[in-house]
């Protein structure tokens, strides 16, 4: 596989559900991002890990958890979450963290029923 | 805070003619300014980037232009194919947040056969 992957493609949850969303880089990059992508909004960034090490928390709610295991595995741990946090949850990766060329996966859509 | 405006939000052209979508952005510390182009079902994806050491770049159809007093940069599509169709978002790089990008709200491209 190359490029960025994220696993799963769609998820729907209930507001007591606990689920994680899986992303996985093939490209040698040490910076890794989440970003939530609403309509009509721009995307949010959410988290970022600069190798392995948290470097931005954009004031995100404490039912979102990241943990970034190595520079090629990112995860972000939901629950109880609400319906207003349905959204499309983009991955993203770069060689290093700052003003540099970000490789997007596909996303996870996320419906909170 | 910091933010990118991003014009039009949709735009409609016929086949083989120009496009130009505009962003203007607020930190003057800003030095890195991507775009990425989002079709249905898949994440953003790096088409061109400019730094601002430079006022103009381009590549076959594709240029963008900046310019750094105004605080304002454009994406140019010059004929334009229907797979051109996509939603189209900018990016500045922040100055002061370890060159997190900030984005624009996007704008849809629809090109005409």
């Amino acid at each position: 596989e190359t490029g960025v992957t994220q696993t799963p493609r769609h998820l729907v949850m209930g507001m007591t559900n606990k689920k994680s969303l899986k992303c996985e880089q093939h490209l040698g990059h040490n910076a890794m991002y989440w970003y939530k992508q609403s309509a009509k909004k721009p995307l949010e960034l959410m988290f970022v890990y600069n190798f392995k090490e948290q470097t931005e928390n954009n004031s995100v709610p404490s039912r979102f958890s990241p943990e970034c295991p190595n520079s090629s595995h990112l995860f972000l741990h939901l629950h109880t979450l609400q319906p207003e946090d349905s959204a499309l949850y983009l991955c993203a990766s770069s060689q290093v963290a700052g003003a540099d060329t970000q490789y997007f996966g596909p996303g996870t859509r996320l419906t909170v029923l | 805070g910091e933010n990118v405006e991003q014009h039009p939000s949709t735009l409609s052209v016929q086949e083989g003619d120009s496009a130009v979508i505009k962003c203007t952005y607020s930190d003057s510390a800003s030095n890195y300014f991507p775009w990425y182009k989002q079709e249905l079902g898949k994440g953003p994806q790096l088409i061109i980037d400019i730094r601002s050491n430079v006022g103009e770049k381009k590549d076959q159809r594709i240029a963008v232009t900046l310019n750094k007093t105004a605080k304002h940069f454009s994406l140019h599509i010059t004929e334009t194919q229907p797979e051109d169709s996509a939603v189209y978002f900018c990016a500045a790089s922040l100055g002061g947040s370890q060159g997190n990008l900030i984005f624009g709200k996007g704008t849809k491209l629809s090109v005409k056969p």
